[in-house]
């Protein structure tokens, strides 16, 4: 079984540009998660959806917002990029209860 | 604030010994806590993970040892190897909340030599 998918795998933009992330979930998974790891740290909680409504929603401004489609896909979407945005972006994927959650690669995003 | 505070920082173990990570939490609403290894350039994989109302559990050479007075909970690796050598970071999250959003430690930067 594939796991969880995310796209692209790196990003290079420069400040005040706009940024779309993708992730596919594990197969019979509906809740996807939305994590920032800023380099020497541990992942930082963005957004959680469940059955295309967000569940919850960590301690990030307005510029980021996400989705979540009827195929359980999700995107994550950043405005007004500053350098602070420049991280690994991971999407983790996880049934109804969310107990175990199961990370994508990440997305490298760089913004200069 | 950390909701999950992880020691220590970097950890050098020879081959064949045992490594050992610890974290501590406050929140006593956490119920869930796993372990997660992240080799450079990867996500985070789900190593392993343990519920308050054991003590312990263990797969392979893989244990977790939980405190639920002390509000502690550490990673036991057995027999370390050098493929082993990884970030790990422990992470809790309380199911009660947003279906089980993880709090994660800071990692343990894991180096096994031969």
């Amino acid at each position: 079984d594939a796991g969880v998918t995310q796209s692209p795998t790196h990003l290079i933009k420069t400040r005040g540009q706009h940024v779309t992330l993708r992730c596919s979930p594990i197969s019979g998974h509906k809740s996807v998660s939305w994590y920032q790891q800023v380099l020497g740290q541990g992942p930082q909680f963005i957004f959680q959806y469940y059955e295309k409504e967000e569940r919850g929603r960590g301690n990030f401004p307005d510029r980021f917002s996400a989705r979540q489609f009827p195929n359980y896909s999700s995107e994550l979407n950043v405005n007004a990029l500053l350098l602070g945005d420049s991280a690994l972006y991971l999407c983790a994927s996880s049934r109804r209860d969310g107990y175990e959650q199961y990370f994508g690669p990440g997305t490298r995003l760089t913004v200069t | 604030q950390q909701q999950v505070k992880q020691s220590p920082q970097s950890l050098i173990v020879q081959k064949g010994g045992i490594s050992i990570i610890n974290c501590a939490y406050e929140n006593t609403a956490f119920d869930y806590f796993p372990w997660y290894q992240q080799f450079p350039g990867k996500g985070p994989a789900l190593l392993i993970a343990i519920r308050p109302d054991v003590s312990e559990k263990k797969e392979g050479r893989f244990t977790i040892s939980f405190n639920k007075s002390a509000k502690q909970f550490s990673l036991h690796i057995m027999d370390s190897q050098p493929g082993d050598s990884a970030t790990y970071f422990c992470a809790a999250s309380n199911s009660g909340s947003t279906l089980g959003r993880l709090y994660f430690g800071r990692g343990t930067q894991l180096t096994v030599w031969p």
